[in-house]
């Protein structure tokens, strides 16, 4: 069966390095992968996507790899700031025609100032 | 406009009540979805309605009740539930699954305890 694994449920850096979360998967050929951001009683934010057939993607201090030869993606917060303190959850999805997300179950960030 | 609002923000019910839970989006999304999360897990794909119709129902019991009056309304109807129903219900809505990039966009979700 698909499986999506966050690599830990909580990392705690320091405020100004860079957090790196990694998001593994295993019985599943995604199309695509997103990451979202969720704070605590909210609803998951839409941060990047990246295709099968790229490597890496950018935006502001957010870096994304996709390695489907590994099948693993890491998601990098450079600079990191307390504010950036919330979980990241990973989410797979299929080509088109399919409605459905597979998310992961998460990783806590905790910056810490 | 990215947005997805969700009404109401908390509702407690008890057992026998009936309710309901609104979602509304004006992004032209034909694709709206309801999940389920309990504390420290991902979301769980309950309902997808795609251009107003049922496309998946992810074998949810028949409490809840979901119903899409238009493109940009998403109700979930809720009678009789338990008290393991309670948990944050988010909704979402994207591009229909043709389009091939479905970036989910998500409401603030509705916080749920069930007495």
């Amino acid at each position: 069966s698909q499986k999506i694994e966050q690599n830990s449920e909580a990392l705690n850096i320091q405020e100004g390095k860079t957090a790196t979360l990694t998001c593994n998967y295993t019985n599943y050929s995604p199309a695509y992968l997103q990451w979202y951001r969720q704070d605590p009683g909210r609803g998951p934010v839409f941060l990047l996507l990246i295709r099968e057939n790229e490597k890496e993607k950018r935006k502001e201090r957010l870096k994304v790899t996709f390695d489907t030869t590994l099948k693993q993606s890491l998601f990098h917060i450079t600079a990191s700031q307390p504010a950036d303190s919330a979980t990241y959850l990973c989410a797979l999805g299929s080509g088109a025609g399919s409605y459905q997300l597979t998310f992961g179950k998460g990783t806590k960030l905790s910056v810490i100032p | 406009d990215t947005e997805v609002t969700q009404t109401p923000k908390h509702l407690v019910m008890g057992m026998t009540n009936k309710k309901s839970l609104k979602c509304e989006q004006h992004m032209g999304h034909r694709a709206m979805y309801w999940y389920k999360q309990k504390a420290k897990k991902p979301p769980e794909l309950m309902f997808v309605y795609s251009y107003e119709k049922l496309s998946i129902n992810e074998s949810v019991p028949s409490r809840f009740s979901p119903e899409c009056p238009n493109s940009s309304l998403l109700n979930l109807h809720l009678h009789a539930l338990q008290p393991e129903d309670s948990a944050l219900y988010l909704c979402a809505s994207s591009q229909a699954p043709a389009s091939g990039l479905k970036t989910q966009y998500f409401g603030p979700g509705t916080r749920l305890l069930v007495l």
